[in-house]
């Protein structure tokens, strides 16, 4: 089976309940961060992203919090689902995202309990 | 279906063996990149690409070569496989409207 999820971060969650994935980005100058959900043997899909002149962004069910002073960025997943379950990857890029190199972190493991 | 596309999905290789991992994408973006994924860590970068005829180097790149002879593919060579490229393998295209899509990986071991 997949692997990616060992020695993760783990966050468990009932179904229905809102979950919030926590991420620390490293470069002060990065511009544009995005949210993977990464579902066992699949690669990263994207979820959301934002860019650093925004401070909160929202999309169906999930909403991406931006805080430049800490370097923190937050996904938040309204009324958890089982298929809400996967390793979340936050990424960071310097040029906009349309070229240069994504930075990921190390993830957090999502599981919901039916 | 428009996308990304690694082959093979799986492959042993003995130690010291060469082999090829294949990439390909059909949305022509400009930018392609591949990255190794190991337990309980995010990907890395190996290289990146940011068209045809331009190649460099990321975060890993030691034991690794590229080339990008057209738009669409974008092949990881590894030279002389060693245990230590043990790893899940994901190739990824970008463009300024569509950010990154990536492909399903490839499964690589080493022994």
């Amino acid at each position: 089976g997949e692997s990616v999820g060992l020695h993760l971060p783990t966050l468990s969650v009932q179904e229905g309940d809102n979950s919030i994935i926590n991420c620390a980005y490293s470069n002060s100058a990065s511009d544009y961060f995005i949210w993977y959900k990464q579902e066992s043997g699949k690669g990263p899909q994207f979820i959301i992203d934002i860019r650093s002149n925004m401070d909160k962004r929202q999309g169906q069910r999930v909403t991406v919090l931006l805080n430049k002073t800490v370097k923190h960025l937050s996904l938040q997943i309204a009324a958890t689902q089982p298929g809400d379950s996967a390793v979340y990857f936050c990424a960071e890029n310097m040029r906009g995202g349309s070229q240069g190199n994504l930075i990921f972190g190390k993830g957090t493991k999502l599981s919901v309990k039916p | 279906n428009a996308g990304v596309t690694q082959t093979p999905k799986f492959q042993v290789l003995k130690t010291g063996q060469s082999m090829t991992l294949q990439c390909a994408q059909d949305m022509n973006h400009e930018y392609m990149s591949w990255y190794r994924q190991d337990p309980g860590m995010g990907l890395r970068l190996i290289h990146y690409s940011v068209g045809a005829g331009i190649t460099d180097q990321g975060e890993v790149p030691n034991g690794y070569n590229v080339s990008r002879s057209t738009t669409e593919d974008f092949p990881l060579r590894l030279l002389s496989a060693a245990p230590s490229q043990t790893s899940v393998y994901f190739c990824a295209s970008s463009s300024v409207l569509y950010g990154y899509t990536f492909g399903s990986g490839t499964r690589l071991t080493v022994v």
